[in-house]
């Protein structure tokens, strides 16, 4: 098992375009989360995908937004990229069956830089 | 307001003595809380939650209702301790996301 897999793992964008990162969950788990990690600050939850419906959201613009597939992957969209959209993306993946007592998993993260 | 407060973004200590690292949070019930690590160059782990009531790496955690605070623990350092911490708390129902503190930086030195 891989575990989570983001893709791409770098990317440079420009103010004002857009980028959609993707992420594949662990092994067996549905229920997807992102998490945006400003330089020296912790993570900050964006938004949680299960059943291929955003089922909780972070305070974050609608300029994000996501989608999950029936494979459980999901991909997070930003459009109008700001300068202050830089930050390390992370995906965490979790089994929802497994109720309060289950481990979120990270990927390794996607470092996006908007220029 | 839900928050996860980590006062020290660097603590350095020397191999063998005691760590702490301060974590303490606001949250309007039951949450559960969690550390987690991320070593040079590897993604975010769990390092321990407080139901598990365990000690992982030789680190413990102890929840303090009264005083909402979750302190990390170790009693001798190791320089493999040497990482960028993340107290994290989680809502008791099913689902719910996970709110980060800042972070501490632990540096253990020879």
């Amino acid at each position: 098992d891989a575990g989570v897999t983001q893709s791409p793992t770098h990317l440079i964008k420009t103010r004002g375009q857009q980028v959609t990162l993707r992420c594949s969950p662990k092994s067996g788990h549905d229920t997807v989360s992102w998490y945006q990690q400003a330089l020296g600050q912790g993570p900050q939850f964006i938004f949680q995908y299960y059943e291929e419906e955003e089922r909780q959201r972070g305070n974050f613009p609608d300029r994000f937004s996501g989608h999950q597939f029936p494979n459980y992957s999901s991909e997070l969209n930003v459009n109008a990229l700001l300068l202050g959209d830089s930050a390390l993306y992370l995906c965490a993946s979790s089994p929802r069956a497994g109720g309060v007592n289950t481990e979120a998993f990270f990927g390794q993260g996607t470092r996006l830089t908007v220029v | 307001a839900q928050r996860v407060t980590q006062p020290e973004k660097l603590l350095s200590v020397f191999k063998g003595a005691p760590v702490e690292l301060k974590c303490n949070y606001s949250y309007s019930g039951s949450p559960e809380l969690f550390w987690y690590v991320q070593y040079s160059r590897q993604r975010l782990q769990l390092l321990l939650r407080h139901i598990s009531r365990e000690s992982i790496k030789g680190f413990t955690a102890d929840l303090n209702k009264g005083e909402t605070s979750f302190h990390l623990k170790k009693p001798f350092a190791q320089e493999e301790d040497s990482a960028m911490y993340y107290c994290a708390l989680r809502g008791n129902q099913a689902g719910t996301a996970l709110i980060f503190g800042k972070g501490t930086t632990l540096s253990v030195s020879s």
